[in-house]
C-alpha cells in the first residue's frame, strides 16, 4: 500500500512556543490530507482537511489561528502548533487521500508533549 | 451530523475462535463508505476493511468479513481464526461523499480486542 510519513514522531516543547509537523505522501499525490487528534485511550477525532493550493476546512470548535494548516505541494502538507499550551498535548495524526484509488493513508503520528 | 457508535469498549476471545465486533452508525446521507481500521499499540492505523454503501454484497478480506446492514445502520466485522497479531483497537469509521469523495473520516470510540493464547 501507499506510504505516509510523518515528521517528527515526537516532540517536547515548551510552553508559548510553536511546533511544526510534516505530513508527506510518499509515492503517491494527494491533492487532500486529512489532520486528526487522539487523545490517550481516545478515538481520533478530525481536525481539518488540508486542501492543495487553497485554504484547510477546520472542523467546528478547532481554533484556526492556533493551528495552522498549509499544502504547499501535492505531496506534503504541514500542521503548525502556536503558542503551545499543556492542553495542546495530544497524539496527532495526518492522512493523505489516494485519489486513484479513493483510500485514505495515515501517517504513523506525532506524539507532542507541551511542558 | 454523523455519529459512528461501537458500543463495546472490550472484547476478548480465544485464538482460532470467531469475533465479532459491533458499529451502528447514524446519517442522512444515502451514498457513503465505511471502514474498519486496526490501531495495534504503534499507533500506526491499518485499514482492515471498507463497504461502499451502494454495495450490497458484504465485503470479504481474507480473515475479515463485514455485516452491513443498511436499513439498520449497522456495520459489524467478524474475525475468522483469531490470530494473536489481531490483538489491537479497532475503529469502525464513516465518511460521507458530500466533498466528491475528499471527507475526512468520522470514528467510533473503538473496541479493544484482546486475543487469549
Amino acid at each position: 500500500g501507499a506510504v505516509v510519513s510523518q515528521h517528527p514522531s515526537r516532540v517536547i516543547c515548551k510552553s508559548g512556543t510553536s511546533v511544526k509537523i510534516e505530513c508527506r505522501s510518499l509515492d503517491f499525490q494527494a491533492t487532500t490530507m486529512f489532520w486528526y487528534r487522539q487523545f490517550p485511550k481516545q478515538s481520533l477525532m478530525l481536525m481539518a482537511t488540508s486542501n492543495e493550493g487553497s485554504k484547510a476546512t477546520y472542523e467546528q470548535g478547532v481554533e484556526k489561528d492556533k493551528f495552522l494548516i498549509n499544502h504547499a505541494s501535492l505531496t506534503l502538507s504541514t500542521l503548525t502548533v502556536t503558542s503551545a499550551h499543556p492542553e495542546d498535548s495530544s497524539f496527532y495524526i495526518c492522512s493523505a487521500r489516494d485519489s486513484v484509488t479513493d483510500t485514505q493513508y495515515f501517517g504513523p503520528g506525532t506524539r507532542l508533549t507541551v511542558l | 451530523a454523523q455519529t459512528v457508535t461501537q458500543s463495546q469498549p472490550e472484547m476478548s476471545v480465544q485464538e482460532a475462535e470467531t469475533v465479532t465486533l459491533s458499529c451502528t452508525y447514524d446519517t442522512s446521507e444515502s451514498d457513503y463508505y465505511l471502514f474498519w481500521y486496526k490501531q495495534p499499540p504503534s499507533r500506526q492505523m491499518i485499514l482492515v476493511i471498507r463497504q461502499e454503501a451502494y454495495k450490497q454484497q458484504n465485503a470479504t478480506e481474507n480473515r475479515f468479513s463485514v455485516n452491513f446492514q443498511k436499513a439498520a445502520k449497522s456495520f459489524s466485522l467478524k474475525i475468522s481464526d483469531s490470530q494473536l497479531g489481531d490483538a489491537a483497537m479497532y475503529f469502525c469509521a464513516y465518511r460521507g461523499y458530500s466533498g466528491g469523495g475528499a471527507d475526512g473520516l468520522t470514528f467510533g470510540k473503538g473496541t479493544h480486542l484482546i486475543i487469549q493464547p
